[in-house]
């Protein structure tokens, strides 16, 4: 199957500084991709949708200019959080669906603490 | 907007049969999704139905009725590594996502 590969897999990060997380599929074009954050003992929040060479889209409540996001290939997203505040710690995953696909294949994720 | 309810936790016992519903609302819809998530770990893939009827892959099997907006995942001869949440989710042709449930957490005891 499809191979989606996220790094880091864990960070820690000071308050106010930036962190950037990387995902990408590994054998296959990803014209879409998906990022998500999950709190403890929560589902899955889509956070935004990027397609390859345009904007994202952010959901509704997600502050695009401390989220940001880059879909600059086929094959790699990256999401970075500006400012990182403690709020910000959680569990960043992204997906990646092909053009012709409907399926999503998740990344392992990324565990972000801000101290 | 979309409205995808199911259960928060389950317990069941090593060797039965669990049942997990998942009922929905939503326009546009275009196949639903069953995901295994182990704490800790991203989601991996379990089952699409974008048909009606029962699809049947090993232990596992995962039913959809799109006249009445619900799925349901079957798991039997239970495992203790089952212990996973189970996160039902609905794929949207407008939207061109895919939208989560809660999540169901499962604990499968001796």
């Amino acid at each position: 199957g499809a191979v989606v590969s996220q790094h880091p897999s864990r960070v820690i990060c000071k308050s106010g500084t930036s962190v950037k997380i990387e995902c990408r599929s590994l054998d296959f074009q990803a014209t879409t991709m998906f990022w998500y954050r999950q709190f403890p003992k929560q589902s899955l929040m889509l956070m935004a949708t990027s397609n390859e060479g345009s904007k994202a889209t952010y959901e509704q409540g997600v502050e695009k200019d401390k989220f940001l996001i880059n879909h600059a290939s086929l094959t790699l997203s990256t999401l970075t959080v500006t400012s990182a505040h403690p709020e910000d710690s959680s569990f960043y995953i992204c997906s990646a669906r092909s053009e012709q696909g409907t399926e999503q294949y998740f990344g392992p994720g990324t565990r972000l603490t801000v101290t | 907007g979309q409205n995808i309810d199911q259960p928060t936790e389950m317990t069941a016992t090593e060797g039965a049969i669990v049942q997990i519903n998942c009922t929905y609302q939503t326009s546009g819809f275009n196949g639903l999704f069953w995901y295994q998530q182990h704490a800790g770990e991203a989601p991996t893939f379990l089952s699409y139905n974008v048909l009606d009827g029962l699809e049947e892959k090993g232990r596992f099997s995962s039913f959809l009725s799109r006249s009445k907006g619900y799925s349901y995942l079957l798991l039997k001869e239970l495992q203790m590594k089952d212990s996973a949440s189970y996160l039902c989710a609905v794929f949207n042709n407008a939207g061109n996502m895919l939208t989560f449930g809660g999540g169901t957490r499962l604990m499968v005891k001796p």
